[in-house]
């Protein structure tokens, strides 16, 4: 069966310093995937979706960026980060060709 | 741009009562999907619907994919504690498998 897995579960972070993100996928092959931001325990925000190895797409252009170096290893950047960035964030794996999206847990960032 | 519109934003039930939610979009869908998110989790997948009309069942949920396919609603019949959640309706977005999502719908039950 597939799983996916979020790390770190929550991080603090001052203004100003970098993030890294990591999302792996277990169990399937050559799966979409997805990062996800929310704020207040409300509605899901598309940030980068990546359909193959090396291959980002950005919905919202803001301070940070997503990298896919392996098939089953997302991950999300910032150099500097802002108050703003704040918030939960999701990452989620399909099957490509089918709708359906499995999140993971989620890792709670908070920027001081 | 789409946008799917979930109803009520919010509700409180007694223990053992029957919930009704809804979602529109402003265009049609081949696939409704609904999730559940309990407080500080990721959202977990309920129901899929592929059909207009199709009515699928999981436990104590049932979704209905709506005959116009601008729209899909989801039933909980006899909720209880463990319900509680924020419930999101979503449909593709684009061609890539993206989703978009409602707002939600958050659920607080009364024991």
């Amino acid at each position: 069966s597939q799983t996916i897995h979020q790390w770190p579960a929550t991080l603090v972070q001052p203004v100003g310093s970098p993030l890294s993100l990591e999302c792996t996928v277990e169990g399937t092959s050559n799966p979409n995937l997805y990062w996800y931001r929310q704020a207040a325990g409300r509605g899901l925000q598309l940030l980068f979706y990546s359909v193959g190895i090396g291959q980002i797409s950005s919905e919202v252009p803001q301070n940070l960026s997503a990298s896919r170096p392996q098939d089953r290893q997302f991950i999300l950047s910032s150099k500097k980060l802002l108050l703003s960035d704040s918030g939960f964030y999701l990452c989620a794996w399909s099957a490509g060709r089918y709708y359906e999206q499995y999140f993971g847990p989620g890792t709670r960032l908070t920027v001081t | 741009g789409q946008q799917l519109n979930q109803s009520p934003q919010s509700m409180f039930i007694q223990e053992g009562e029957d919930v009704s939610m809804n979602c529109t979009s402003s265009s049609i869908f081949n696939t409704w999907l609904w999730y559940k998110q309990d407080p500080g989790e990721g959202p977990v997948l309920l129901i899929a619907l592929y059909k207009a009309g199709e009515l699928t069942s999981n436990g104590r949920l049932t979704a209905q994919f709506g005959i116009t396919r601008k729209d899909s609603f989801l039933n909980i019949s006899a909720s209880i504690p463990s319900d509680v959640g924020i419930y999101f309706c979503a449909g593709p977005s684009g061609s890539q498998g993206n989703l978009i999502f409602g707002k939600g719908t958050k659920l607080s039950v009364k024991p």
